[in-house]
């Protein structure tokens, strides 16, 4: 089965960085993907990982371990406009293109 | 703006009523995806088309009616939906079948509501 887990908010403060996690415990893992969502905007595409370590995109990395079913999305720099939620996704199902999304993090980025 | 336009924005229906939902995309993506949201929830799948052919249905309720007249277009048409339907409701799309690294391009959504 799947179980993806996020903790439920964060707070941050402009210019610092966070770094949030995400664990898995899936079979047919695909992939593991970053998405941001603005309150009442579409999910966008931050970052995709399927091999062990570190992506790197420009302010936004993204970090994976299979052996430990564990991710993590780290933003430098923050902005204001980082205040978002972050959604962490497994690819699952193998041949398949299905999303299974984790509850997401909102972050809330201060002054 | 997003490359995957949907319509309505808004849509506030009654129970006994039919409408349809509306997904565009042409990126020339080959699998196109509906998802639902609730309030401060993830987006939880319903569909996914591949090639024009429904590949998942997420045991979604027969009130909600999918439909891929072609490989731009996806539908989902309602009819006698319940209150707690109401939603937002995502269309996506991504290149094709094959989870590898094809990430999925998300409309801005209709924001649905059941009175």
């Amino acid at each position: 089965g799947q179980n993806i887990d996020q903790p439920t908010e964060m707070t941050a403060t402009e210019g610092a960085i966070v770094q949030i996690n995400c664990t898995y415990q899936t079979s047919g893992f695909n992939g593991l993907f970053w998405y941001q969502q603005h309150a009442g905007e579409a999910p966008t595409f931050l970052s995709y990982n399927v091999l062990d370590g570190l992506e790197e995109k420009g302010r936004f990395s993204s970090f994976l371990s299979r052996s430990k079913g564990y991710s993590y999305l780290l933003l430098k720099e923050l902005q204001m406009k980082d205040s978002a939620s972050y959604l962490c996704a497994d690819g699952y199902g193998g041949a398949t293109n299905k999303l299974i999304f984790g509850t997401g993090t909102l972050l809330a980025v201060q002054p | 703006d997003t490359e995957v336009t949907q319509t309505p924005k808004h849509l506030v229906m009654g129970m006994t009523n039919k409408k349809s939902l509306k997904c565009e995309q042409h990126m020339g993506h080959r699998a196109m995806y509906w998802y639902k949201q609730k309030a401060k929830k993830p987006p939880e799948l319903m569909f996914v088309y591949s090639y024009e052919k429904l590949s998942i249905n997420e045991s979604v309720p027969s009130r909600f009616s999918p439909e891929c007249p072609n490989s731009s277009l996806l539908n989902l048409h309602l009819h006698a939906l319940q209150p707690e339907d109401s939603a937002l409701y995502l269309c996506a799309s991504s290149q094709g079948q094959g989870g590898s690294n094809q990430p999925q391009h998300f409309g801005d959504g209709t924001r649905l509501s059941i009175l």
